[in-house]
């Protein structure tokens, strides 16, 4: 069955840190990989998707991610975090040729310190 | 940002109420999901819309039921609210006409509480 994992549910780091936030994910193929992110009581933003091409993704906010096949992960990094990121972030996956149903990761919560 | 809205954004009722939640959108998109959001669970796909009148289940829909008969709503309907039901319910759309459009849109959310 397809799922994806975000290992850490709570990450803390200091403002001007870098950051990378983890996620691997179960699928039989390729999936299209996506990252959003969620501010409290707001909706989700995306920012960034893979479908296929470069491993490396840019995304809105300084944020990038690498596709790594080999290890089955799509980890979000940020090289130094602002005081504004402190949100929820989600990694999802999609079917390609299907639906496009997202399956998501449980989130990762970050908080950022002054 | 994408042209969806949900009403109503925040409910409580009491268990046993039918309750009816609504996503519209202007942004004439194909395809309609609608996700419910709990700790520790993230997102998890209730119903979805290929098209009007077109619906299937996703991964938790009993005890939720989904309408479309216009491009631009999608109807989700808790027939007989339960307290398991509390939860944030996102809308999300997409356009998934061209390849590379692959992406889904949320809405702002309808906080629901069941008493």
């Amino acid at each position: 069955a397809q799922s994806v994992t975000q290992p850490d549910i709570h990450i803390t780091v200091s403002e001007g840190a870098s950051l990378e936030l983890r996620c691997n994910y179960s699928y039989g193929a390729t999936p299209y990989l996506f990252w959003y992110v969620q501010s409290p009581g707001q909706g989700l933003q995306l920012l960034l998707k893979y479908f296929s091409g470069d491993t490396l993704v840019q995304g809105i906010k300084g944020f990038e991610a690498e596709f790594k096949r080999s290890q089955s992960s799509f980890n979000l990094r940020k090289p130094s975090v602002h005081w504004s990121d402190a949100a929820e972030y989600f990694c999802a996956v999609g079917e390609p040729g299907g639906y496009n149903k997202l399956i998501f990761g449980a989130g990762t919560r970050l908080a950022v310190h002054p | 940002d994408a042209g969806i809205t949900q009403s109503p954004r925040h409910k409580v009722t009491e268990t046993g109420t039918p309750v009816t939640l609504r996503c519209h959108q202007t942004e004439n998109h194909r395809y309609m999901y609608w996700y419910r959001q709990d700790p520790g669970h993230g997102l998890r796909l209730i119903h979805y819309s290929y098209g009007v009148k077109d619906t299937d289940k996703g991964e938790v829909s009993d005890g939720y039921s989904v309408s479309r008969s216009k491009t631009e709503d999608f109807l989700l309907t808790l027939e007989s609210a339960t307290s398991s039901q509390t939860s944030v319910y996102f809308c999300a759309i997409s356009p998934r006409e061209l390849k590379g459009t692959d992406t889904q849109y949320f809405g702002p959310g309808t906080r629901l509480t069941v008493l």
